[in-house]
């Protein structure tokens, strides 16, 4: 079974310039998260979407920051403007969850954005 | 909101001892428990959970661990530690789908292993 897919893996831009993240879940999946990793620290979630609805993004900064998930498959995290602080690793995971079952995530690789 | 608990940023082991890496949880009710593993320019990978069939779980790779619901604990163990384990480790937790499937990470254990 295919993974979860992420694009770039690696990113530099200049700061108040935008970017885009793609993620492409595990068919089937109908959770999928996405999670900001600053170096030294663990994933903190962004937002959680269970098929195209938000369930979390309560942790999001909603002035720069937006997501999507049309047709309740792949998703896409934009930053506009970045700042230096959002240099980061930006993991996108899924999972699989009918009712009452307790949910594995499998993440993507990552994608490494460097602000300068 | 569920959480967990991880000390010590930084873990050196001598190849051959014990691994252990502590993790405790915060919840009103027991959780359900995972440790992901992370290697260098890579993602989360699962090497074991929790979801109450048993206390002493096994995962991948030799690790284990096991739950402690008097202790809040769901600390992460390996006998004898090998170079390859050099990795970081993370601890995490959720309620399930009676906390829509809310995944929280602890800060993460960067293990050394010392020859």
């Amino acid at each position: 079974e295919a993974g979860v897919a992420q694009s770039p893996r690696y990113k530099i831009i200049e700061k108040r310039q935008s970017v885009a993240f793609w993620c492409n879940p595990i068919s089937g999946h109908a959770t999928l998260y996405w999670y900001q990793q600053i170096l030294g620290q663990g994933p903190k979630l962004l937002i959680q979407f269970q098929n195209n609805g938000v369930v979390d993004d309560s942790q999001l900064p909603k002035d720069r920051f937006s997501a999507e998930r049309l047709k309740g498959v792949d998703s896409t995290l934009k930053i506009q403007p970045a700042k230096l602080e959002d240099s980061a690793v930006y993991l996108c995971a899924s999972s699989f969850s009918p009712g009452g079952y307790i949910p594995e995530a499998f993440f993507g690789q990552g994608t490494r954005l460097t602000v300068v | 909101a569920q959480s967990v608990t991880q000390l010590g940023s930084h873990v050196s082991v001598s190849e051959g001892a014990l691994v252990l890496l502590r993790c405790n949880y915060s919840s009103s009710v027991p959780p359900y428990l995972f440790w992901y593993v992370q290697y260098p320019n890579q993602g989360l990978q699962l090497l074991l959970k929790y979801t109450s069939a048993a206390t002493l779980v096994k995962g991948i790779n030799g690790f284990e661990a096991e739950f402690k619901k008097s202790e809040t604990s769901f600390h992460l163990t390996k006998p004898s530690a090998h170079m390859s384990d050099a990795a970081e480790y993370f601890c995490a937790v959720t309620m399930g789908p009676y906390g829509n499937n809310r995944l929280a990470f602890g800060k993460g254990n960067q293990v050394v292993v010392i020859p």
